[in-house]
């Protein structure tokens, strides 16, 4: 079975003081993983993907197999990625099945 | 425009209705997946498909059920509704190939049942 874990519902950064989003996984297989982000009365969206190594509005996120860990970082928060996000993990299996965590509400206080 | 399309927004019915909610997509997308979004922010996968007549339940149970009659249609329907399935529904749809767990969401369906 494939699991995500977020282990903070709530994170409250001032702006400009760095960020740290944590995201475990269990996973058997070789996982791919990625961090959706949702802003006020918008739709999910993809922000980054493990496997493209990129750095999206300053957020990057780092795959660590031994620690089965893919936590998001910033080094200077604004205000305007207060958001909701979410890691999600997808199967290599044919069904590829996407599983989330929890989510993780970003409040970056001014 | 490739979008992917969620009706109704928001509905409001009393307990024991048959609900519909519908999910299209105009993308050519062969996944296509629906999430329930508690109060909690939390998303629950509760069915998926990766292509016309295959269904899957996801990891939280559900009283629902879902078709995949036509690629770009992917309906949810539950036959006798309760307050518990007040939530917001999220559908989504995904390409097979390189980027497995990319996937589009729309703009979600708020169901209240009375």
């Amino acid at each position: 079975a494939q699991r995500v874990t977020q282990p903070e519902k709530l994170l409250s950064v001032f702006k400009g003081a760095p960020v740290e989003l944590k995201c475990n996984y269990s996973y058997s297989g070789s996982p791919e993983l990625f961090w959706y982000v949702q802003y006020s009365r918008q739709r999910l969206q993809l922000l980054l993907r493990h496997i493209s190594r990129e750095s999206i509005k300053g957020f990057t996120a780092d795959l660590n197999k031994g620690e089965t860990s893919f936590h998001l970082k910033k080094p200077f928060a604004q205000e305007e990625d207060s958001a909701m996000y979410y890691c999600a993990l997808s199967n290599s299996g044919g069904y590829q099945k996407v599983t989330f965590g929890t989510g993780t509400k970003l409040q970056v206080i001014p | 425009e490739a979008d992917i399309y969620q009706t109704p927004r928001y509905l409001v019915i009393g307990t024991g209705k048959k609900i519909t909610l519908e999910c299209s997509q105009t993308m050519g997308h062969d996944k296509m997946y629906w999430y329930q979004q508690d109060p909690g922010m939390e998303l629950h996968l509760i069915h998926y498909s990766y292509g016309v007549n295959s269904t899957e339940k996801g990891d939280l149970s559900s009283e629902s059920t879902v078709s995949r009659i036509r690629t770009e249609h992917f309906p949810l329907t539950l036959e006798s509704a309760r307050p518990s399935h007040t939530s917001q529904y999220l559908c989504a749809s995904g390409t097979q190939g390189l980027w497995t767990g990319e996937l589009f969401f729309g703009e979600g369906s708020r169901l209240t049942v009375l």
